[in-house]
């Protein structure tokens, strides 16, 4: 089973208020992935860090999503200001690379 | 264009049957493959990974990899009730340093009741 925790599991926000959600990656693992997966089960991805380090992120996170990977603290998404496009289950993964990515469960929001 | 193509969009076989899952890559930097099952309501699990040509099996599943023509196939046999789930296949760039995962569309898997 993975051991890599998501907090909370379901999120309801208003269009324009913050969203912010939460990851504990498995230990060990330095590398931590965020993805988004929409209502048609399509992945995008958002961004990695590799012991705190944005290793890589796209635009749409650049510009609207906020996130880090502390040490010693949980990892964290939040985007600024929701819109409706954005509901989604958003997945934390952890990996030791090259290596398989491991999923938490995952938080689904809703931006109403 | 998607650079992760997986058919079919939906499969159904009666328990204990056999079913076959395709994946093609159009990025030939893509030289890594995973399949990843992910039941309702969870996140996806890694089921396998192949990263050379030929077959690689684990249990009931067996993955087959064609580097040449970038196809990746995954065939489950004796299918189980638990084995009904959303099934993709993912891929990356070796040398990347990060891992970062390309995924297709999945195929749902369900079995005839």
């Amino acid at each position: 089973n993975s051991k890599v925790i998501q907090t909370p599991r379901y999120l309801v926000k208003g269009q324009g208020q913050k969203a912010k959600m939460r990851c504990i990656p498995e230990k060990g693992h330095p590398v931590v992935f965020w993805y988004q997966q929409n209502k048609n089960n399509e992945f995008k991805f958002l961004i990695n860090f590799q012991n705190q380090e944005v290793l890589q992120q796209i635009d749409m996170t650049e510009k609207r999503f906020s996130a880090e990977c502390p040490s010693n603290s949980p990892c964290s998404l939040e985007i600024q200001s929701s819109e409706a496009g954005d509901s989604a289950l958003y997945l934390c993964a952890s990996s030791p690379p090259p290596e398989t990515l491991y999923f938490g469960s995952g938080t689904r929001l809703t931006v109403l | 264009q998607q650079k992760v193509q997986q058919s079919p969009e939906s499969l159904s076989v009666p328990e204990g049957g056999m079913a076959s899952l395709n994946c093609t890559s159009s990025d030939r930097n893509f030289q890594y493959f995973w399949w990843y099952r992910q039941h309702s309501g969870e996140g996806p699990k890694a089921l396998m990974s192949i990263f050379s040509d030929g077959d690689k099996k684990e249990g009931r599943f067996t993955a087959h990899l064609n580097k040449a023509s970038l196809h990746v196939s995954l065939h489950i046999r004796d299918s189980q009730p638990s084995d009904s789930a959303l099934y993709f296949c993912a891929a990356s760039e070796p040398g990347t340093g990060s891992n970062r995962l390309t995924f297709g569309k999945g195929t749902k898997f369900s079995l005839i009741p």
